[in-house]
């Protein structure tokens, strides 16, 4: 089916590990987000990306790291992960005009 | 910038009454408005959206919002809740350009037997 599809679901990893989240879409969308979910906080924008190989910083993107080689794909880097970055981490992404978002079903990290 | 506040991070309505979640913003630009709804342990959902056009907009589920330029506003309301109602509802704004959305933190919408 068509979609956007986070993996994995759940993580628990500890400080200063790497961890990555994976994003992938079906539908050739060109932009894609990254929100974390923060209770209080609402969506924060992490990054973006406007097409493969063009990303740019959002509200809260200390800390991590993205790519888009791929228009289908969007990972998000944690280089070394911190308690303050335990968080729910939505993967969004839309085809452009005044179309609405397509959100996935997150990824509810953990860093212990 | 832009910025959402939406007031009242908890509301709570009697099945069958009237569901009203507020929803103010700021844009330097027009803004495209946005209301998303969220279950539980689920992404958010496109209830409605305001682009151009009709100041009052029809969404899914029996909601709707209506845009005013004057008050910065984009309420959301329905006439009568229902039990699947219940969920957790985010505002947000577009400055139409970048794409991405600015969200308010959320308004948690308890329904009552």
């Amino acid at each position: 089916d068509a979609g956007i599809t986070q993996s994995p679901r759940y993580k628990i990893t500890e400080t200063g590990r790497q961890v990555t989240l994976m994003c992938h879409q079906t539908w050739s969308h060109s932009y894609m987000f990254w929100y974390r979910q923060d209770l209080g906080h609402g969506l924060r924008l992490i990054y973006y990306s406007a097409a493969a190989d063009i990303t740019d910083k959002g509200e809260v993107p200390d800390g991590y790291v993205v790519s888009r080689s791929k228009t289908e794909n969007f990972p998000l880097t944690l280089e070394s992960a911190t308690r303050s970055q335990t968080s729910v981490y939505f993967c969004a992404s839309v085809t452009g005009g005044n179309s609405p978002l397509h959100f996935g079903n997150g990824t509810r990290l953990t860093v212990t | 910038a832009q910025s959402v506040t939406q007031l009242g991070s908890h509301v709570s309505v009697s099945e069958g009454a009237l569901v009203l979640l507020r929803c103010n913003y700021s844009s330097s630009v027009p803004p495209y408005l946005f209301w998303y709804v969220q279950y539980p342990n689920q992404g958010l959902q496109l209830l409605l959206k305001y682009t151009t056009g009709a100041t009052l907009v029809k969404g899914i589920n029996g909601f709707e919002a209506e845009f005013k330029k004057s008050e910065t506003s984009f309420h959301l309301t329905k006439p009568s809740a229902h039990m699947s109602d219940a969920a957790e509802y985010f505002c947000a704004v577009s400055d139409s350009y970048k794409r991405q959305l600015t969200f308010g933190s959320g308004t948690q919408l308890t329904v009552l037997p």
